[in-house]
Order: structure tokens, then sequence, then C-alpha cells
């Protein structure tokens, strides 16, 4: 059964760019595909990208393309999610979730703060 | 981009009810929908995939119906622990949507 361990808080400016990382445990990680989905604060889920990390595919959903990108370091089982030009409206929990079409199991969630 | 649209977007209920929450997709989508729990401060939870299939170790009082457009999540015998916010989402196409959500709350 594969976990998902995501990267701690982070704070950045506006204009900066946030890295987030979320490593896997147990289970056959090359066989997954991982999605990223945000949540801003009281509303609801957006989902940001994916990729299959065994075949380097990745998959972005449109209002964030040219801002994100996600890469996987296979050797250390672990994906990771960076978005740029960040604004105050991207202050959300980041998710990294294992990717069926549908998504099981889920990290912890990775809050970023965007404010000057 | 698909829409989905969920109804009602809140309501009230007391333990032991049966609530259903209505999901409606912008275009036929087949049977590509799955259902989530998130409760305050958490990750959401999966609860049913491909419209109707209960994702294993989710109590049998969570059930899903529906294809093409129309899907509902029923969860009969409400139980204090289900008292949340619920989703739906679509892979129909690569474009992953969620519905905005229904908050279910303690009567």
């Amino acid at each position: 059964q594969v976990q998902l361990v995501q990267s701690g808080a982070e704070v950045r400016k506006p204009g900066s760019s946030v890295k987030v990382s979320c490593k896997a445990s147990g289970g056959n990680y090359n066989t997954y595909t991982i999605t990223w989905v945000r949540q801003a604060p009281g509303q609801g889920l957006e989902w940001m990208g994916r990729i299959v990390p065994s075949l380097d595919i990745v998959n972005y959903d449109p209002n964030f393309e040219g801002r994100v990108t996600i890469t996987a370091d296979k050797s250390t089982s672990t994906v990771y999610m960076d978005l740029s030009s960040l604004r105050s409206e991207d202050t959300a929990v980041y998710y990294c979730a294992g990717d069926l079409n549908w998504f099981e199991p889920w990290g912890q969630g990775t809050l970023v703060t965007v404010s000057s | 981009d698909i829409q989905l649209t969920q109804s009602p977007s809140s309501l009230s209920a007391s333990i032991g009810d049966s609530v259903t929450i209505s999901c409606r997709a912008s275009q036929a989508i087949s049977n590509s929908l799955a259902w989530y729990q998130q409760r305050p401060g958490r990750a959401p939870k999966l609860l049913l995939y491909v419209a109707t299939k209960l994702q294993t170790g989710v109590p049998s009082r969570f059930s899903g119906s529906g294809s093409g457009t129309d899907f509902t999540l029923t969860i009969s015998s409400l139980q204090p622990e289900d008292f949340a916010t619920y989703y739906c989402q679509q892979y129909y196409n690569t474009l992953i949507t969620f519905g905005q959500g229904t908050r279910l709350e303690l009567k």
C-alpha cells in the first residue's frame, strides 16, 4: 500500500516560486500516476496536473500551464510540483494523490502561503 | 471543460437519516465519476469510483448511482462521522474537474 508524504508548509512572496515534494513509500511506486490538486481556503478542489513517473508523461490543466511544472525523481520515489509567478490567489493547500483516474491515496497536504 | 454541478450546496440532516447528493455533468461522461468525502483539515477520501463501485474499507451505507450526465451519492443511516463535505469528480477526459462540493451538516 503506497503512502504519500509531502514536504512542509511554505511562505513565499508574490512573484516567486515554490516547489512541493511528494514522496512515495511502500507498494510499487513506478506503477503509479501522481496527480496534484489544490484547495484555496474555504474553497473546493482544483486539479492542477499529473505525471506518469515511469514514462515521464505529464498533463497540466490549461489554467496552470506555463506556471506549473511536475517532475519525478525515480531514484527517490519523489514527485515535485513547482509553481512559479506566485500571486496571493495561489495561497492554498496543495495535495498529491495516487491517480488511477480516481485519486487514492492522498498526501497530507502542504500549505503554501503567498504574502508580501 | 466538463462542468460538474452539485446540489444542494449544503444540507442539514440528523443522525440516522438518509440523504442524497446530486452531481450533474455538462455533457455525458458515461460512468467516469468518483465521489470523495472531506472532513475539516483533512485530505479528501475516496468513497466511490466508476460511479457505483465502493472503495475498499468504505461502509456500505454509502452508495452511488447514475450514468451519462446525472449521478447521485446516497448515504443511508447517517453516522456522526459522515458530517463532512462531499465532492464529485469526473475523469471522462484528461482535463479533470470537480463539483463545487456539498456540505452536510448536523441538524
